[in-house]
This record gives C-alpha cells, sequence and structure tokens, in this order.
C-alpha cells in the first residue's frame, strides 16, 4: 500500500529537549515536505526536499532542521523546541516533476506535538 | 506574494443540501489549483485539481472550476451527505517547488 508513515503520532515533551520526527515512504517518490497546521493560519510549509541530499526553506523554517540522506525518508529535527513550536505536523511527498507541479502531494497521518 | 483565500468556517448544513465553499487566489503566472479534504484524525488527500483556465475537476460529486479572470476555484456540490463532513483546504502552486494552502474551511453535515 502506497503510503507516508510519520512518527511519533503524538508526542508531548518540554521545552529545549531535542527531538525528530522521522517521515517515510514508499512510493519512490522525489520530492518531499514537511508542513505545520494551526488553527486559522492553515498549512504552512516548514521545509521542502527535491531530492538526495537536496533541501530548501518553506515560509516557516525557523527553529526546524531536515536531511535528506535517502530517498525515502525525511526527518523533521527540532533541536531546542520551544512552546510556539506546538502545532500538527505532516509529511508530504509527490513524484517529481520539476517547475510543473501539477501532481497529487500524499500526505502523513500527521504528528501532534505539545512542547510545555 | 503568492496566496490563497478561502471563506471561514464552520459551515453547517443539512443533508443533501447544496454546498458552495469559495476559494480565491493570488499568483503570478500560471498556478495549478487544488482541493484537499482532511477527514477526522487524518492527513489531507486530493479531493481534485485543475492545472488551467476554464478546466473543471471533479471527483466524488465535487467539482471546481478554474476561473482566470475572477481568479476563484470554488468548491461545490450539489447534494452533501454526512460523510462528507471534513475540513477542506484550497490550494495552489505556481511554478516554484511550494504549495500554498488556505486556512481551511470545516463543514458539519447534520442528517
Amino acid at each position: 500500500e502506497a503510503q507516508v508513515t510519520q512518527n511519533p503520532r503524538y508526542l508531548i515533551t518540554v521545552t529545549g529537549k531535542k527531538l525528530t520526527v522521522t517521515c517515510s515512504q514508499n512510493m519512490n517518490h522525489e520530492y518531499m515536505s514537511w508542513y505545520r497546521q494551526d488553527p486559522g493560519l492553515g498549512l504552512r510549509q516548514i521545509y521542502y526536499s527535491m531530492n538526495v541530499e537536496v533541501t530548501d526553506k518553506g515560509d516557516v523554517p525557523e527553529g526546524y532542521k531536515v536531511s535528506r540522506k535517502e530517498k525515502r525518508n525525511f526527518p523533521l529535527i527540532l533541536e531546542s523546541p520551544s512552546p510556539n513550536q506546538t502545532s500538527l505536523y505532516f509529511c508530504a511527498s509527490k513524484k517529481w516533476e520539476g517547475m510543473a507541479n501539477t501532481g497529487e502531494l500524499f500526505f502523513g497521518e500527521g504528528s501532534r506535538l505539545t512542547v510545555l | 506574494g503568492d496566496s490563497v483565500t478561502q471563506m471561514e468556517g464552520p459551515v453547517t448544513l443539512s443533508e443533501e443540501a447544496f454546498l458552495t465553499i469559495n476559494c480565491t487566489y493570488t499568483a503570478t503566472g500560471y498556478p495549478s489549483l487544488f482541493w484537499y479534504v482532511q477527514y477526522p484524525g487524518e492527513g489531507l488527500q486530493l479531493l481534485l485539481k485543475a492545472t488551467k483556465a476554464d478546466d473543471k475537476g471533479s471527483n466524488k460529486g465535487f467539482e471546481a472550476t478554474y476561473r482566470k479572470e475572477t481568479t476563484s476555484f470554488h468548491l461545490e456540490k450539489g447534494s452533501v451527505q454526512v460523510s462528507d463532513s471534513a475540513v477542506y483546504f484550497c490550494a495552489l502552486s505556481a511554478g516554484t517547488y511550494k504549495y500554498i494552502f488556505g486556512t481551511g474551511t470545516r463543514l458539519k453535515v447534520l442528517a
């Protein structure tokens, strides 16, 4: 079954304690991306990756890091989480189309993070 | 910069009512337009899309037409069901590596 898998699905942590949210896809997609969803703000892009070792900032990258060492995995790293990073996070992937961007984004089920 | 504006919710309808959720956009170039749906506790999934002006996307009884002259992509369904209760997101991609999403509109359909 084609899917994007995120872990953990739920996490409560404390300020400053480093954490990683993993994302893995089994569709051989080149493009992967992280979003955060907040009430009244919709989805905002954090980082995206066009392929292995190629990443770039989205609209809200502050406080986050990513890496893309393998095609299937795109972890999101919070080096020193703060309460304003409490949010619902989604990973998504799609087949790379260059500049066309007409294709479907496939989303994971989300990871709800609470930073105390 | 590019942006998407969609009507605020929640929208509450009775079963079999007509649904319209408004979406307008601002973009340079020629964006592709999308509607995604998020059911409770799940990730977003593509509902329909249109990639050029005057295209009509359709799926599961939902329709939206890409109107370049009014920069709109309104979502419509003739007869909603309880199972359509979800959050609906309008989105665009305008030739960059980014997708821009609206704030989402929550739909609740009552039996």
